[in-house]
């Protein structure tokens, strides 16, 4: 009865390296977001995508990339890892009507690169 | 640009209550959202305004004045598990309709 999950929950790997963090949502929303929380705990989000629209944060490098193959789920490829990449990294998703804005975020995955 | 300030602590004791203040720098603003974040934890969200004036759920009240450019969140009869970091969001039509965080206030609670 999961809302919104997240594999793995820890990663830990080499610098150069491309892995793959898989998000899924079970409420039937049609927005998901990439959030990125560095060790300051600055919480910055990386990308929302809905069924018709992908929006990226300008400042992301283009080393990230979201893949959604269907509706319920937002998977974030990166490639080539670098130090500064370690952070938490939250996928989270929202209705597309709602009064309230509410996001609902995953446990998130650790990720740190050596 | 968007840029969003908060008391980076607050510090109370059980019992009481605090108010931890917002001020926001956003274009398009539409709204401003609070998440509670437990160590570990993922953010949770806890309220939203979109228009002026208070809005309560319980223990936790948040207010906005967009004339100001400022919101806060009002914790009463505070309890050790409110220990956690606190961060507003301001939701902006020209960030495509997503939600810029500030920088998070932890709050202590103290016995």
């Amino acid at each position: 009865d999961t809302a919104v999950s997240q594999t793995p929950k820890y990663l830990v790997t080499q610098m150069g390296n491309d892995k793959s963090i898989k998000c899924e949502q079970n409420l039937g929303h049609d927005t998901m977001y990439w959030y990125k929380q560095d060790s300051k705990k600055f919480l910055k989000i990386m990308f929302s995508y809905n069924n018709k629209e992908l929006i990226i944060n300008e400042t992301v490098p283009n080393r990230f990339s979201p893949k959604s193959p269907d509706k319920a789920h937002l998977n974030l490829h990166i490639n080539s890892l670098e130090l500064g990449d370690s952070a938490v990294y939250f996928c989270a998703s929202s209705p597309m009507t709602s009064g309230r804005n509410e996001q609902f975020f995953g446990p998130g995955t650790r990720l740190t690169v050596l | 640009g968007q840029s969003l300030e908060q008391p980076s602590e607050v510090t109370a004791v059980e019992g009481a209550i605090v108010q931890i203040n917002c001020t926001y720098q956003t274009s398009g603003f539409y709204g401003l959202s609070w998440y509670q974040q437990h160590d570990g934890g993922a953010p949770t969200f806890l309220s939203y305004n979109a228009l002026d004036g208070l809005e309560e759920t319980g223990r936790f009240s948040s207010f906005l004045s967009r004339s100001d450019s400022y919101g806060y969140l009002l914790l009463q009869e505070l309890q050790m598990k409110d220990s956690a970091s606190y961060f507003c969001a301001a939701g902006s039509l020209t960030y495509g309709q997503n939600f810029v965080f500030g920088p998070g206030t932890r709050l202590s609670v103290l016995p």
